[in-house]
């Protein structure tokens, strides 16, 4: 079956302590690992794809890396502005068929 | 250019109403989504068309769930008969596409089920 999961379910960090979120899969076929970011009553918002293991993108504060099992979104000296809840996503199907299955998301904290 | 834009935002219905949710993607976009998020959750895929072909439906949860893109474009979610289950955020997708790209997503609609 596929699955994501992320963890930590919510982080709280200070203003400028780095830190790791991580995104475990087991998706079969996987075409795809998406993060985005979820501020509360929007919808979620497109942060990075990638494809394949050992690829890295990086965009302001945020970078994030893939294996071939998990891929981490690695926040450095994160802002009080950075608080969301950040959600991984593994696309699958073959064919046709396309969707995206999501984790439950990591809720991120930074306080001033 | 415009967002996905999805009406209305917010739907209070009572048990056994029948509701219509509406989603305009982004222009030009081939590949539309559907999905349900409970609150605390990630978003669940209901459905997915390409242009006006309703290509996977398998996340649709009963035969009280219809989706429709007549034109290829706005499309609507239907839900009749609803219940207190049903209440969530309904999120609406686009992509250009029909390969592995990203999604861009919709503000949703809450639905409160009475």
């Amino acid at each position: 079956e596929d699955q994501v999961t992320q963890s930590p379910e919510a982080l709280r960090l200070q203003e400028g302590e780095s830190s790791s979120l991580n995104c475990s899969y087991t998706v079969s076929g996987l075409r795809g690992l998406f993060w985005y970011r979820q501020d509360p009553g929007k919808g979620p918002e497109f942060l990075f794809t990638l494809y394949s293991a050992g690829e890295e993108k990086e965009k302001e504060r945020l970078k994030a890396t893939l294996t071939k099992k998990e891929s981490f979104l690695h926040i450095t000296a994160p802002k009080p502005e950075d608080s969301a809840t950040y959600l991984c996503a593994g696309g699958i199907g073959t064919g046709s068929a396309r969707q995206l299955t999501f984790g439950s998301g990591t809720q991120l904290t930074v306080l001033p | 250019g415009a967002g996905v834009s999805q009406s209305p935002r917010y739907k209070v219905a009572k048990r056994g109403q029948d509701v219509a949710l509406r989603c305009d993607p982004i222009s030009g976009h081939v590949s539309l989504f559907w999905y349900q998020q409970a609150l605390g959750q990630g978003p669940e895929f209901l459905t997915y068309f390409q242009n006006e072909a309703q290509l996977d439906k398998s996340g649709l949860p009963s035969d009280r769930f219809f989706a429709e893109r007549p034109e290829g474009s706005v499309s609507t979610l239907k839900i009749q008969r609803t219940q207190q289950e049903d209440s969530a955020v309904y999120l609406c997708a686009s992509s250009p596409g029909t390969g592995a790209e990203t999604q861009y997503f919709g503000p949703g609609t809450r639905l409160l089920v009475l």
